[in-house]
């Protein structure tokens, strides 16, 4: 079965400083990643995806992410925060050909002037 | 373009009453669809998916049921509420094979048991 860990469950961080959200995952055959933000009272909007190709995937309002198969992770960056990226963070891992999501129990990033 | 609906948005219901929630797709045809319940500081617990009208899989136990009446329509349900219900619903979608596992969310359900 597979498992997403994401340690931090909250992370602050002031304005215009660089982030890095944790993720990483456990399952035994290939699978595709994924990076959900949740904005409050809202649903969740897909941020970016990793299903095949190059490792480094990157969203249109700066964030990427880097699939590492061997360490597992998945792991969210930012190299510059506004405060309006204060949202939750959910990473999600499925197996390839496989129509479910596991998700992690999300990061809550917390951004201050 | 496709576009997810659920409601109501907010729902506020007695212990053991009964339970509606809708999501409704539109845009696509056949897609696969999904319940989902996310209470506080807990992340994402699916509860029901469906890959077709009539075809549910359930994921947990539990005091809720699902529905697929219509292609692009699905309902939760439960005949009796209780306070460990409470929570905030989404419903998602998927093209199925052909964008494999990319879900798309609706604007979710908050749904307060008293």
């Amino acid at each position: 079965a597979q498992s997403v860990t994401q340690l931090d469950s909250q992370v602050p961080v002031f304005e215009e400083a660089p982030v890095e959200l944790r993720c990483n995952y456990s399952s035994s055959v290939s699978v595709y990643l994924f990076w959900y933000v949740q904005y409050p009272n809202q649903g969740l909007q897909l941020l970016l995806k990793y299903l095949s190709g190059s490792t480094l995937v990157e969203s249109i309002n700066g964030f990427e992410a880097e699939f590492n198969k061997s360490q597992t992770s998945f792991h969210l960056r930012k190299p510059s925060v506004h405060i309006s990226d204060t949202a939750e963070y959910f990473c999600a891992v499925a197996n390839t050909g496989f129509q479910k999501l596991v998700f992690g129990t999300g990061t809550r990033l917390l951004v201050s002037p | 373009s496709q576009t997810i609906h659920q409601w109501p948005a907010t729902l506020v219901q007695p212990v053991g009453s009964p339970l509606s929630l809708e999501c409704t797709v539109e845009g696509t045809s056949n897609p696969n669809l999904y319940w989902y319940r996310q209470a506080a500081g807990r992340g994402l617990q699916l509860l029901f998916y469906s890959v077709g009208i009539g075809q549910i899989s359930s994921e947990v136990p539990q005091n809720l049921s699902a529905s697929r009446p219509q292609d692009r329509q699905f309902i939760l349900s439960s005949k009796k509420l209780l306070l460990s219900d409470s929570g905030f619903y989404l419903c998602a979608w998927s093209a199925g094979l052909a964008a494999p596992n990319e879900q798309f969310f609706g604007p979710g359900t908050r749904l307060t048991v008293l």
